[in-house]
């Protein structure tokens, strides 16, 4: 099975930070990684896919890049709505596998 | 609008089963491939199962495989897990989620979850 990483595994950052969260598979696989959102008692909510391509309606403050193995998710302004914990995931084959979550608070 | 509605959760004591079902509104259900994703308490995300679009694909996780079957009816636009064999691990708020295709990431469709609870 291919393991995810992610790091860090929490930060704290303020209102209009620049915030970069890494994630690293342990084999490549090439495009094939999501990245999603999620707040407390709520479901995920898919941000990217592709590596880099935006799901419908997600604000543009939110990117994504990387190929290979080692991908980044960005928030170029942190707003107060951003702060959640974020998970990446591989599809590139099965079994799927998330990362174990890099968790955005308030400073 | 596009909904999915889990039900079927609840506590059941280790070795029983349970069925959860995902109830699609608002898309051609039999039009997606229907994934379950589940969540420990204070855990991370762990991938479940995948169906394809007319039940004659699937995949498992490892840690399930052999006790939980994934299932969908079409023609009802509702999807199944029948979990088997229940251990004290498999405590999780349980999703549905729906993809594009078998090969596709997860889309913005999930359900609200259901809590699974496995304690004797």
């Amino acid at each position: 099975d291919i393991q995810m990483t992610q790091s860090p595994t929490s930060l704290s950052a303020s209102v209009g930070d620049r915030v970069t969260i890494t994630c690293r598979a342990s084999q490549a696989i090439s495009n094939y990684l999501a990245w999603f959102q999620q707040k407390p008692g709520k479901a995920p909510k898919s941000l990217i896919y592709a590596a880099s391509n935006l799901q419908n309606g997600v604000p543009s403050r939110f990117s994504g890049s990387g190929s290979g193995a080692d991908f980044t998710l960005t928030i170029s302004s942190l707003q107060p709505e951003d702060f959640a914990t974020y998970f990446c995931q591989q599809y590139i084959t099965y079994p799927r596998t998330f990362g174990p979550g890099t968790k955005v608070e308030i400073k | 609008q596009v909904q999915l509605v889990e039900s079927g959760g609840g506590v059941v004591q280790p070795g029983r089963s349970l069925r959860l079902s995902c109830a699609a509104f608002g898309f051609t259900f039999s039009n997606y491939v229907m994934h379950w994703v589940r969540q420990a308490p204070g855990k991370g995300l762990e991938w479940v199962a995948v169906i394809s679009y007319d039940g004659t694909k699937v995949e498992y996780a490892d840690a399930v495989k052999g006790r939980f079957t994934i299932s969908r009816d079409n023609a009802k636009s509702t999807l199944y897990l029948q979990m088997n064999s229940l251990k004290p691990e498999d405590t999780a708020v349980f999703y549905c989620a729906s993809a594009g295709s078998f090969y596709n990431a997860l889309g913005d469709h999930w359900g609200q979850g259901t809590l699974v609870t496995v304690s004797s």
